[in-house]
């Protein structure tokens, strides 16, 4: 089946240090999502990736869909401790995926000061 | 508008009780899911439904059942409880499988 992985597992930075992490799937997807997870909190919707090599941007934030359509990028700037959480892509594959949205396996950020 | 609204919160089993977990959204949201997150595992499919009467499971789907009766409410039930579905359980929605999915707050559930 449809796996979706994730580099790093964690990643400390300090407050301002930039921040990136990577998503890998095992199938060519129909799209991508980008969701966050507070610690103790729900998985939020962040944005949604369709085309080949589509990047989108939300203020310090930058989403990078690859061109063969199995790879995704989310990459923040200058970090903030607002920051903190858990990042999850999430896609549904193109063949046998049907309706079924896959995560991966998120990368927990942590922020100091 | 409550969203997608999950009970209970917190809840402890014993092995080989059942119960069912409820969900219920009021965006009038076709699809509905069921996922568990373990640590590092992320979050993995349990079943999902693409409208009322229509149901289809995820990948790990066993020791689960669910039905869709209505558009607004999808239950999972646990049948036997085992240890190894401690877990936290979010139940989410969404009008279009390609926009993003609302969650609720989760169920955190203990098997003893």
């Amino acid at each position: 089946g449809q796996q979706v992985m994730q580099i790093p597992q964690y990643q400390h930075v300090q407050e301002g240090e930039d921040f990136t992490t990577y998503c890998n799937s095992s199938t060519t997807l129909s799209n991508i999502q980008w969701y966050k997870q507070r610690p103790g909190g729900h998985p939020v919707f962040l944005i949604q990736l369709v085309k080949s090599g589509e990047v989108k941007k939300q203020k310090r934030l930058t989403f990078q869909f690859g061109e063969a359509k199995k790879n995704s990028s989310l990459h923040i700037t200058a970090t903030q401790t607002t920051d903190v959480g858990t990042y999850f892509c999430a896609g549904i594959g193109v063949t046998g995926g049907g309706n079924k949205l896959t995560f991966g396996t998120g990368t927990q950020l942590k922020v100091e000061l | 508008n409550a969203g997608v609204t999950q009970t209970p919160k917190f809840q402890v089993l014993k092995t080989g009780q059942s119960m069912t977990l409820q969900c219920a959204q009021d965006m009038n949201h076709e699809y509905m899911s069921w996922y568990r997150q373990d640590p590092g595992m992320g979050l993995r499919l349990i079943h999902y439904s693409v409208g009322a009467g229509i149901t289809d499971q995820g990948e790990v789907p066993n020791g689960y059942n669910v039905s869709r009766s209505t558009t607004e409410d999808f239950p999972l039930r646990l049948l036997s409880a085992a240890p190894s579905q401690t877990s936290v359980y979010f139940c989410a929605s969404t009008g279009t499988p390609l926009a993003g999915y609302t969650f609720g707050s989760g169920t955190r559930l203990t098997v003893v």
